[in-house]
């Protein structure tokens, strides 16, 4: 069965580059959006970002000034890079697959989540 | 703020039946066949329990159902269970400048 499974740095400093990459196992990166998802502490979900495994990407417009998702079908791997954090930016980050389909709708499988501080 | 709004908290008796509304405040909210709900107990990623409106993935209890009327899309929980008790999240693709919206979510309190 697919598997998705977040890494990258627990740990950011204000303003630099948040980048974490999601590898997915058990099956293929192919014919399926792929999404960033984050969740601050206590609070609710929040979409950040799609990529298709052809390469192309829509993102959340609040963020959409810093952030780049791509992907890597060789390594069957998608990756975010979130620039000039804040405090604002702590967050437990989920990548997670959309069902397949022409379109992005329900996300159906999810990775364990990575937490993610943004300090000095 | 979400396209979508849920009801922070809803509560039930085990055996009882509840059900969490999410309303679309957008018109282009995908033609709104596209909504979905996830479940998430403390500290674990969501899951997937209902998508396009009204379909159960493979696994998930038939307790869990999902309904639309108009622009107000509804996951009903039947014969409540301790185990039910977590937060909800509704979610679709949107045809509006925010590609994918979540509601923000409602926690099930299962008395």
């Amino acid at each position: 069965q697919v598997q998705l499974q977040e890494s990258g740095p627990g740990l950011v400093k204000p303003s630099e580059t948040l980048s974490l990459t999601c590898t997915v196992s058990g099956g293929s990166i192919s014919s399926h959006y792929w999404s960033w998802i984050r969740q601050p502490p206590g609070k609710g979900l929040e979409w950040i970002g799609y990529v298709y495994y052809s390469g192309s990407t829509n993102y959340n417009p609040s963020l959409k000034s810093r952030v780049t998702i791509s992907v890597d079908t060789s390594k069957s791997q998608f990756s975010l890079k979130l620039s000039s954090v804040t405090a604002t930016d702590t967050s437990v980050y989920y990548c997670a697959r959309h069902t397949g389909g022409s379109y992005p709708y329900a996300f159906d499988i999810w990775g364990q989540g990575t937490m993610v501080t943004v300090s000095s | 703020q979400s396209a979508l709004t849920q009801p922070a908290s809803v509560s039930g008796s085990p055996g009882q039946s509840i059900t969490i509304s999410c309303t679309a405040t957008s018109n282009d909210v995908g033609g709104y066949n596209s909504v979905s709900w996830y479940q998430q107990h403390p500290g674990k990623a969501p899951k997937l329990m209902i998508y396009d409106v009204s379909n159960r993935p493979s696994g998930v209890s038939n307790r869990f159902s999902g309904s639309k009327s108009g622009n107000t899309a509804s996951l009903t929980i039947s014969g409540l269970q301790a185990e039910d008790e977590a937060h909800y999240y509704c979610g679709s693709y949107t045809t509006s400048s925010t590609p994918w919206a979540f509601g923000g979510g409602t926690k099930l309190t299962v008395l």
